[in-house]
């Protein structure tokens, strides 16, 4: 089946910095990628849709100018937490779905990077 | 009304029970349904979709009741292994995403 791929698995930063998490589809060709957040015992939260190319569509609520996401190819997509602060700690997970893996909602799923800000 | 609820458990059954998660969603123009499986920090994966006529994968059925916005998964016969988190999906209206419940979590026990 596609193979979804994301690093950092975990990370630990402190606040004020920036962290890059990438997304990576590593046997397909993802022309969407998308963003979710999930807190604890709560459900995933869509943050945003990118399309190869394309700027992101951010979910409401989400702000573009912290959580900035580049879709420069077809199997990388990376999503930059700005300036990051306690309340950005959470598990960030990605997607991906393509031509090859059926239809729209045939999300494959990365494995999630742990975010814990200090 | 939140677009997907399901009643958070947890369902702490003995092997070999049959256990039945329910969920509801509110947008009525919603066209596609699913169940996820998410076991503990892991990310979610596809369980199985959901069909008006209903579907059956092995010891999953799952059943979608449109006219109650109401959709069930029915596992049988349980194991182990179907300890996680059940997460109820929707697409939305435009079929440009998908929105999770919050999930419903599992404990079988031997």
């Amino acid at each position: 089946g596609a193979v979804v791929s994301q690093h950092p698995s975990w990370v630990i930063c402190k606040s004020g910095t920036s962290v890059k998490i990438e997304c990576r589809s590593l046997d397909f060709q993802a022309t969407t990628m998308f963003w979710y957040r999930q807190f604890p015992k709560q459900s995933l939260m869509l943050m945003a849709t990118s399309n190869e190319g394309s700027k992101a569509t951010y979910e409401q609520g989400v702000e573009k100018d912290k959580f900035l996401i580049n879709h420069a190819s077809l199997t990388l997509s990376t999503l930059t937490v700005t300036s990051a602060h306690p309340e950005d700690s959470s598990f960030y997970i990605c997607s991906a779905s393509g031509a090859t893996s059926g239809s729209w909602y045939e999300q494959f799923f990365g494995p999630g990077t742990r975010l814990t800000v200090l | 009304r939140k677009e997907v609820e399901q009643d958070p458990g947890p369902f702490n059954v003995p092997e070999g029970a049959t256990v039945a998660f329910n969920c509801t969603y509110s947008n009525s123009a919603s066209q596609s349904f699913f169940w996820y499986r998410q076991d503990c920090r892991k990310e979610p994966k596809l369980l199985m979709s959901v069909y008006s006529s209903g579907n059956e994968d092995g010891r999953f059925t799952a059943q979608l009741n449109r006219a109650s916005q109401y959709i069930s998964l029915l596992i049988r016969d349980s194991k182990l292994s179907d300890s996680a988190t059940y997460l109820c999906v929707v697409g939305n209206q435009a079929g440009t995403a998908l929105i999770f419940g919050k999930g419903t979590t599992l404990s079988v026990s031997s």
